[in-house]
């Protein structure tokens, strides 16, 4: 099956810079490539998501880039803000279940 | 509803017990996952009901863990003999058809915690 991995697993930014988080997938054959962010003691929530389609999504200060070739994608957040601290999820599907990454806790500095 | 209804959301419970945890999926949807996450870990997969199809329970942890879809909508996760190393938040999505198979967008309940003594 489908095995993703994310890292860094911890990464800390002063407010205003960039964050960026990598992930990798195994399952040439996944097509669907979203991310989740968790906020402390609330449910994972939808931010961005993907398909094989196209190699660059964004929305407002946050964007995702899709490698096929290397199978890797990666989310940018630029301009962060405090309310950007939470755990974020990527995950990857085909046709199958989706399957999660461990996760990557951002911290932003004020 | 408008979202993912689980119960419920918390439970403590004794060592040795069994418990049973509910979840309401959004009308509609086909798709129905568990998970379970411990505090500070990431979403341990359980298991995964798509339609009408044999569930994936590739990820339950033993032979205690077991779960059911009753037509299609309601999925009730049950541990029995619970230990307190399944002591954790237990998370339901659900997630609408998608064309040509592809997958969706996830929605997620609250979560049930649950505690065991």
């Amino acid at each position: 099956g489908e095995n993703v991995e994310q890292h860094p697993s911890t990464l800390s930014v002063q407010e205003g810079d960039s964050a960026v988080i990598k992930c990798t997938y195994s399952d040439s054959a996944s097509n669907y490539f979203p991310w989740y962010k968790q906020e402390l003691g609330k449910r994972p929530q939808l931010i961005i998501d993907i398909r094989s389609n196209v190699g660059e999504k964004k929305d407002q200060r946050i964007a995702v880039t899709l490698n096929k070739t290397a199978k890797h994608f990666s989310l940018h957040i630029t301009e962060t803000q405090p309310e950007d601290s939470a755990v974020y999820f990527c995950a990857a599907s085909g046709n199958n279940r989706l399957a999660f990454g461990k996760g990557n806790q951002v911290v932003v500095i004020p | 509803g408008a979202g993912v209804s689980q119960s419920p959301s918390n439970k403590v419970t004794e060592k040795g017990k069994d418990v049973e945890l509910r979840c309401d999926p959004i009308s509609g949807h086909t798709a129905l996952y568990w998970y379970r996450q411990s505090l500070g870990q990431g979403l341990e997969f359980l298991i995964y009901f798509q339609g009408n199809s044999a569930p994936d329970k590739s990820g339950l942890p033993s032979d205690r863990f077991s779960a059911e879809r009753t037509g299609g909508s309601v999925s009730t996760l049950t541990i029995q003999r619970t230990q307190q190393e399944d002591s954790a938040v237990y998370l339901c999505a659900s997630s609408p058809s998608q064309a040509s198979g592809r997958s969706g967008e996830l929605f997620f309940g609250e979560g049930s915690r649950l505690t065991v003594l």
